[in-house]
């Protein structure tokens, strides 16, 4: 599993609400991302980081920001929650080598 | 803007049968991934494909690769219920090599 986890692990939220999503890992990877997963497009890229405090935004960042002051943890924070935001979060990491990404259990998050 | 399409986006077949799912990209990529996921699951790894011609084959499974073409194509043989599941193919294109997803293939496989 790569020792990926998200916390919470569900969530719901009114809108307006900040919510902050969490990734932690444990094998010391340097890139991470955030994708969510809609019904009807796959996952798309939200943010990714290259490294501590470098990172940068992806296909649908509009609405989210995020934050790595550690390289086990990858933050995502939706300033204020809207319900075109109720999604299914996950993480991911690169390996190096092949590149091949290992996804995180997910965070089911629902704007109300 | 790379994309990334898959079809079938359904598909319901019997036990045994032989079926493939195709995943055309739009620019060029060298690295081609399938996913594999099961209903309120993460993804699970299947299959990474890195040049042209690569042929990558687990069990029932087998994926191919066509940069040429923007092709690659994941066939079941002899389908089992077990592989009834959602499957994506993902291609390197993003910023630090993020994925670029198609919108996956439900696969039901009845009895």
């Amino acid at each position: 599993d790569a020792g990926i986890t998200q916390s919470p692990r569900h969530k719901v939220t009114e809108t307006g609400t900040p919510v902050t999503l969490r990734c932690h890992q444990t094998e010391n990877h340097r890139y991470m991302y955030w994708y969510r997963q809609d019904p009807g497009h796959g996952l798309r890229l939200i943010h990714y980081s290259y490294g501590v405090k470098d990172t940068d935004k992806g296909e649908v960042s509009d609405g989210y920001s995020v934050s790595r002051s550690k390289t086990e943890d990858f933050l995502l924070t939706l300033e204020s929650a809207t319900s075109s935001q109720t999604s299914v979060y996950f993480c991911a990491i690169r390996k190096t080598g092949a590149g091949e990404q290992y996804f995180g259990p997910g965070t089911r998050l629902t704007v109300t | 803007e790379l994309k990334v399409e898959q079809n079938p986006l359904f598909l319901s077949m019997q036990e045994g049968k032989n079926y493939t799912i195709y995943c055309n990209y739009s620019t060029t990529s060298d690295r081609l991934y399938w996913y594999r996921q099961d209903p309120g699951k993460s993804l699970e790894s299947l299959f990474v494909l890195l040049s042209n011609g690569a042929v990558k084959q687990e069990g029932r499974l087998m994926a191919s690769l066509d940069t040429k073409a923007r092709l690659s194509t994941l066939h079941i043989t002899a389908a089992v219920h077990d592989l009834s599941a959602t499957y994506f193919c993902a291609v390197e294109g993003g910023g630090a090599d993020g994925l670029t997803f198609g919108k996956g293939t439900h696969l039901i496989i009845q009895p």
